[in-house]
């Protein structure tokens, strides 16, 4: 079964406008954290924001947040005022359990492109 | 700070051939972990090297396999090249004790197998 489902191959957002990518999980584990990488066509995956299962607040990091429906098991990234630069592809991972070894799932990605 | 290197950047081999790939974790990290990208997919989690073992492994076949030395390089080795591992593959280092959140990747090493 797939841990991690995003559903939206691409997106379109026009500039300075918001934006949500979706992103649903499973996992029997109560102890979780879900993450956001942004890949530009470089290939370098850059870490944008975490929620661990716990926290209490959705999390944000500047232009970035996070929309964490526990019950629903959705984690939907926001992003504020979008800029050209924020085109690339975006994928939500999560990671079961608290110890570090733990690996990261990653789901299939979202390419956004951001029109001026 | 260098961050996480990875060399080569990119690589084509021919099947059946074997491959090495390196990655320098970034400085005060001692955890490297190798991930496979096929082209349109998500990464995949390969395995983990702490302390110079490897701590966890994913649904990869023996073909594949690590070496983390002493000062937390690590290298991706993979025998008797496919022409399905042809990929992107990520190298993420972190710090065992440090945040839980915090793993930096490279820029990868894109492989050809021709």
């Amino acid at each position: 079964a797939q841990k991690i489902t995003q559903t939206q191959p691409g997106m379109f957002v026009q500039e300075k406008e918001a934006v949500t990518l979706d992103c649903t999980y499973d996992t029997s584990d109560p102890s979780y954290g879900l993450f956001w990488y942004k890949q530009p066509s470089s290939g370098e995956m850059i870490f944008l924001i975490y929620q661990g299962s716990y926290d209490q607040q959705n999390a944000t990091e500047g232009r970035y947040s996070l929309n964490f429906q526990k019950a629903r098991k959705s984690a939907n990234l926001v992003i504020s005022a979008s800029q050209l630069g924020d085109s690339a592809m975006y994928f939500c991972a999560m990671r079961e359990g608290m110890e570090y070894g733990n690996k990261l799932v990653f789901g299939a990605g979202t390419i956004l492109r951001v029109k001026s | 700070d260098a961050g996480v290197t990875q060399s080569p950047t990119h690589l084509i081999k021919t099947r059946g051939q074997q491959v090495t790939l390196r990655c320098s974790p970034k400085s005060g990290h001692d955890t490297v972990s190798w991930y496979q990208q096929a082209l349109g997919q998500g990464p995949q989690f390969i395995f983990q090297y702490y302390e110079e073992e490897e701590r966890q492994r994913g649904n990869f076949p023996d073909r594949f396999s690590g070496h983390q030395f002493p000062n937390y390089s690590s290298e991706l080795n993979v025998n008797a090249l496919l022409l399905g591992d042809s990929a992107l593959y990520l190298c993420a280092s972190s710090f065992d004790r440090g945040p839980i959140h915090e793993a930096f990747f490279g820029q990868g090493t894109r492989l050809t197998v021709v």
